[in-house]
């Protein structure tokens, strides 16, 4: 079952723009991991933020988790062409149930 | 470099044949994952192990046989498979999953993109 559900789909900015990502879930969470995939790649771990922290930054990333609306923000300021690639939001239950992935932001980073 | 390894990376396979799918750690970590992965979807989770036994079977298909013959190695029996099966099989480990430790961030490999004909 699905969990966590990105907004928007796909997003395009020129280099050197900052990128925004969302990610909204349903039911409560222990934390929120957010994942990077290039294209025929694995899945690379960004940052995790847990249930009680309200941001957390990490190098050109900053992630903000806002429980009263079950909502979390990616922000990567400063974007690069590298940073062309899936992201994927993946909640973490309190019950005993696995780490769901969202559906993914395409992000591409025009040169 | 990644520090899940996965082989091979790509498998062509008939629907008749037998293969099979490999994954190695050297971490330390005790549980681990095998993930299948459709163009432009997320990673569904398949299997989990914790501490080599089998921990979560998602209602997966009897055509895919995991076993985890010691802590750092995983493997993916493959038989009979049909085109719907046509996808990238990730794997993953993490440091542990009973417990606090289920979410603990995941290591993935590459995958394996396989095709079945």
């Amino acid at each position: 079952s699905q969990q966590g559900e990105e907004d928007p789909q796909a997003l395009s900015i020129q280099e050197g723009e900052n990128a925004t990502m969302n990610c909204s879930y349903k039911t409560s969470i222990n934390n929120l991991q957010w994942y990077r995939q290039n294209s025929g790649r694995g899945l690379v771990h960004l940052i995790l933020i847990r249930s009680n922290e309200r941001e957390k930054h990490s190098g050109r990333l900053r992630v903000t988790l806002d429980t009263s609306k079950k909502s979390s923000s990616l922000l990567i300021t400063a974007s690069r062409a590298a940073d062309t690639a899936s992201y994927f939001c993946a909640t973490a239950s309190s019950g005993n149930t696995p780490l769901v992935f969202g559906k993914g932001t395409r992000l591409s980073v025009i040169a | 470099d990644t520090e899940v390894t996965q082989t091979p990376k790509h498998l062509v396979m008939g629907m008749t044949n037998k293969k099979s799918l490999k994954c190695e750690q050297h971490m330390g970590h005790r549980a681990m994952y095998w993930y299948k992965q459709k163009a432009k979807k997320p990673p569904e989770l398949m299997f989990v192990y914790s501490y080599e036994k089998l921990s979560i079977n998602e209602s997966v298909p009897s055509r895919f046989s995991p076993e985890c013959p010691n802590s750092s190695l995983l493997n993916l029996h493959l038989h009979a498979l049909q085109p719907e099966d046509s996808a990238l099989y990730l794997c993953a480990s993490s440091q542990d999953y009973a417990g606090r430790g289920k979410n603990q961030p995941q290591h993935f490999g590459d995958g394996t993109r396989l095709s079945i004909l």
